[in-house]
């Protein structure tokens, strides 16, 4: 078990862009969870996953992001039409669906220009 | 809804002297209360968790933190810093008895340590 892996773990992207992050989650783990971290702030909650099902996500996931997990296995997040404000540490994390206390990956950066 | 407010952004201690971060929580039902560190560029580690039970929890490293109900804290002590302790500290909490789910993070206590 290699824990959670992200990639790509940086992106720079130009304004109005396409952009799509992938999270392989620990393999026994049925739960996936995606937060945005900006600069001087605490993760922020954007949407969780339990196997395929999208369980609930944060009002921070505007209509320009969304998230998949197909077969419960990894998952990709994706942003259209970046803009500047986009600009943050996308964190993976997974868990088992009982007990308490994720794993995060190491995050990807992303920087729109 | 719940929140966590972390007091000081950046605390800084000298090597062997008492780390002390501190912690506050609001919320609505009984919390479950946690306490992250992220190391520069990678993800964040889980340092320790209040459930239930015992009321001073222990963790990794050294680390221990109390749940004072009373003064709703959960605040993040260490008897001797380390130089390997200089990280970004999270405390979080859920208000939510299923198991794991959507956690609200503070702010963060960035943690010097000086030689």
């Amino acid at each position: 078990d290699t824990g959670v892996s992200q990639n790509p773990r940086h992106k720079i992207t130009k304004r109005g862009q396409n952009v799509t992050f992938r999270c392989d989650p620990i393999s026994e783990h049925n739960r996936l969870y995606w937060y945005r971290q900006t600069l001087g702030q605490g993760p922020e909650f954007l949407t969780y996953f339990q196997n395929e099902a999208q369980l609930e996500k944060s009002r921070l996931l505007s209509d320009r992001f969304s998230a998949e997990r197909p077969k419960g296995s990894f998952s990709t997040l994706e942003i259209q039409r970046t803009e500047q404000g986009d600009s943050a540490m996308y964190l993976c994390a997974s868990s088992p669906d009982v007990g308490y206390g994720y794993t995060f990956g190491s995050g990807t950066r992303l920087t729109v220009v | 809804a719940q929140s966590v407010t972390q007091l000081g952004s950046h605390v800084s201690v000298s090597e062997g002297a008492l780390v002390l971060l501190r912690c506050n929580y609001s919320s609505s039902v009984p919390p479950y209360l946690f306490w992250y560190v992220q190391y520069p560029n990678q993800g964040l580690q889980l340092l320790l968790k209040y459930t239930t039970g015992a009321t001073l929890v222990k963790g990794i490293n050294g680390f221990e933190a109390e749940f004072k109900k009373s003064e709703t804290s959960f605040h993040l002590t260490k008897p001797s810093a380390h130089m390997s302790d200089a990280a970004e500290y999270f405390c979080a909490v859920s208000d939510r008895p299923s198991g794991n789910t959507p956690l609200v993070f503070g702010k963060g206590t960035r943690l010097s340590v000086i030689a």
